[in-house]
């Protein structure tokens, strides 16, 4: 199984600044057909997962345009350009190349410092 | 405007049986495969199966393979999760969600299962 190993697990963060998360695979999600199948997800407490970002940079509809995903291979990020506090939550990052199973990483806890 | 609700969800006896249910709406549910994952208590979350468009195959987690059936009914507009053999680390809130572009680009608000004696 693809192992998704994030960091840090815990990320403090002052309002309007910027925030960085990073995950890793343990094997490169470039899949045969050409596609990266790395997805970022938000859950803010409470409530149920939402999307991000799909593919490594797509932006789910809705989704505010200070959320910006990059990366390639067995790295990729995840970045908030001003924080807000609305965004507290754990993000998690996904893969879907090589399945079964998808598997997710442990997750990044964002708080407001 | 997209909708996912989870049904089902109980208290349940170790080695008891339980059905869970997902009302899709709002989408091309009929061209869309569907996924469950699952969320224990203040822990991350795991995917714990897919099963595609023509409900013929059904994909699981090893974790609960041979325990754990999906099946679609696509006049309704639903998703299934038949469990079985349930065991005490199968106790998790249920989300069922799509897969367009990929999984989880939609979910429900989750149905919550408590296995224990």
């Amino acid at each position: 199984d693809v192992v998704m190993t994030q960091s840090p697990l815990s990320l403090p963060v002052t309002l309007g600044q910027p925030a960085s998360f990073s995950c890793r695979s343990s094997q490169s999600l470039v899949h045969s057909n050409g596609n990266t199948y790395l997805n970022w997800f938000q859950q803010r407490p409470g409530q149920s997962p939402r999307r991000l970002i799909y593919r490594v940079s797509n932006r789910d509809s809705g989704v505010p345009d200070r959320f910006s995903g990059s990366g390639s291979g067995t790295d990729f990020t995840l970045k908030i350009s001003r924080v807000e506090a609305e965004d507290v939550g754990v993000y998690y990052c996904m893969q879907g190349t090589h399945w079964p199973p998808y598997t997710f990483g442990q997750g990044t806890k964002l708080e407001i410092k | 405007e997209v909708q996912l609700v989870e049904s089902g969800g109980g208290l349940v006896q170790p080695g008891g049986s339980l059905k869970l249910s997902c009302a899709a709406s709002g989408f091309a549910f009929s061209a869309s495969a569907m996924h469950w994952v699952r969320q224990a208590s203040g822990k991350g979350l795991e995917w714990v199966g897919r099963i595609g468009t023509t409900g013929k195959s059904y994909t699981t987690a090893a974790s609960v393979k041979g325990r754990f059936t999906m099946s679609r009914d696509d006049s309704k507009n639903m998703v299934y999760l038949e469990m079985n053999s349930l065991k005490t680390e199968d106790t998790a809130l249920y989300y069922c969600t799509g897969d367009a572009f990929g999984l989880g680009d939609s979910w429900g608000q989750g149905t919550l299962v408590t296995v224990s004696s």
